[in-house]
């Protein structure tokens, strides 16, 4: 199976900062078939990026994803107050496998 | 719209099973594989399966063999999900989700079991 690590575990930031999450894969997979997803409390996780780098309808252009093989990055260029949440990156080219998580907290 | 709705939170005893439910709307149902998820408290997502809403024909995690099963009716475009000898460990949040080629785009709001002597 493909393990999927995210890090840092928690990045404590401030409105206004850019956010750079880190998603490495444990052998390399498709750009095609890497996404992230982003999810409040509380909440169903929702579809942030796909194919690496393609927004998905109705995101926000400060966030953007980077990437290819076994190192991914989502960068959120202007932290919103409405940021600030868990981010996880997915992988569904050989099977389907999460990340374990980025907290993006307010410091 | 396209939405997925699940049913509501369960409460189970040690070594009982569950089945949650997920009614889909605003799309061709047999037209999407629908996947189930799931978020224990404090943890990260886990993927559990899959389901040819079409065929029926399923996959899941290796870690839910013998454990989970999916099944769905095409009458009522709607998806189940029954996991059996519940543990303590299986106390999480339960997901289903559409899938395209772009990932997870449509998921249900998500059911609470919680498994409780």
């Amino acid at each position: 199976d493909i393990v999927l690590t995210q890090s840092p575990g928690t990045l404590s930031l401030s409105p206004g900062e850019r956010a750079t999450l880190s998603c490495r894969a444990s052998q390399s997979i498709s750009s095609s078939y890497l996404a992230w997803y982003q999810q409040k409390p509380g909440q169903a996780p929702r579809l942030l990026i796909y194919g690496a780098s393609i927004r998905a309808t109705g995101i926000p252009d400060r966030f953007s994803g980077s990437g290819s093989g076994t190192d991914f990055t989502l960068t959120i260029s202007r932290l919103e107050p409405e940021d600030f949440a868990v981010y996880s990156c997915q992988q569904y080219g050989y099977s389907y496998t999460f990340g374990q998580g980025t907290k993006l907290e307010i410091k | 719209q396209v939405q997925l709705v699940q049913s509501g939170a369960e409460v189970k005893k040690p070594g009982a099973s569950v089945r949650v439910s997920c009614k889909a709307s605003g799309y061709t149902f047999t037209s999407y594989y629908l996947h189930w998820v799931r978020q224990a408290p404090g943890q990260g997502l886990e993927w559990m399966g899959i389901i040819n809403s079409s065929g029926g024909y399923t996959t899941y995690a290796q870690q839910f063999q013998g454990k989970v099963t999916m099944t769905r009716d095409t009458s009522t475009s709607t998806v189940y999900m029954e996991l059996s000898s519940l543990r303590s460990e299986d106390t999480a949040v339960y997901y289903c989700a559409r899938e395209t080629s772009n990932g997870f785009d449509v998921w249900g709001q998500g059911t609470m079991v919680t498994v409780s002597s």
